[in-house]
């Protein structure tokens, strides 16, 4: 079946822009995960959805960095006034809600800023 | 707190010998430990699940409570499993995000 999907695939833009990052979950999947990955930090936790509850948000670098999720699929994430530092490829993962069901990732999103 | 070591960053082994790529956690509760692999310019993908006790692609982990370990074996490594290889936990009773370790990558040479 279609895997987890994320576009763009490589985005490059200037410091000080908003960009917007898509994620298209497993259907079916009601938990969605937002890591970012760079050289120096590893795998980092961002944010996570659970169906209707509340996200967690107690990743989150910045209140620069926002996400929703809209019918309980599609995942948006918000990077306002974009930093340097904010470089790094963004995963999208989801999971089923259930122990040890495991999360599947997309490719990522390459986020270049300049 | 909740915390994965994979002590070694690197690992170098020859076609054909046994492989192990250390892992270590740390949490009170009931865990959820899985392998993650990333092939070169592929995405993050799954290899095994604790809870499961596959075998997929000649790797197997036990998880250890006694030792909080999860290491991950393959008795006789091959070329094309050269990747970067992550350890990660979840707290089975909440649920939610996962703690990943930092990483070995694992070359295996003809």
């Amino acid at each position: 079946g279609a895997g987890v999907s994320q576009s763009p695939s490589n985005k490059v833009t200037e410091k000080g822009k908003d960009v917007e990052l898509r994620c298209d979950p497993i259907s079916g999947h009601t938990a969605l995960y937002w890591y970012r990955q760079s050289l120096g930090q590893g795998l980092e936790f961002l944010i996570y959805f659970q169906g209707n509850s509340a996200p967690d948000k107690s990743g989150l670098p910045s209140d620069r960095f926002s996400a929703e999720r809209t019918g309980g699929s599609v995942s948006t994430l918000t990077i306002q006034r974009t930093q340097q530092e904010d470089s790094a490829v963004y995963l999208c993962a989801s999971s089923l809600e259930s122990f040890g069901a495991g999360q599947y990732f997309g490719p990522g999103t390459r986020l270049t800023v300049l | 707190a909740q915390r994965v070591t994979q002590p070694e960053k690197l690992l170098s082994v020859f076609k054909g010998a046994p492989v192990e790529l250390k892992c270590n956690y740390s949490y009170s509760g009931s865990p959820e430990l899985f392998w993650y692999v990333q092939y070169s310019r592929q995405r993050l993908q799954l290899l095994l699940r604790h809870i499961s006790r596959e075998s997929i692609k000649g790797f197997t982990a036990d998880l250890n409570k006694g030792e909080t370990s999860f290491h991950l074996k393959k008795p006789f490594a091959q070329e094309e499993d050269s990747a970067m290889y992550y350890c990660a936990l979840g707290r089975g009773s909440t649920l939610g995000r996962l703690y990943f370790g930092r990483g070995t990558q694992l070359t295996v040479w003809p």
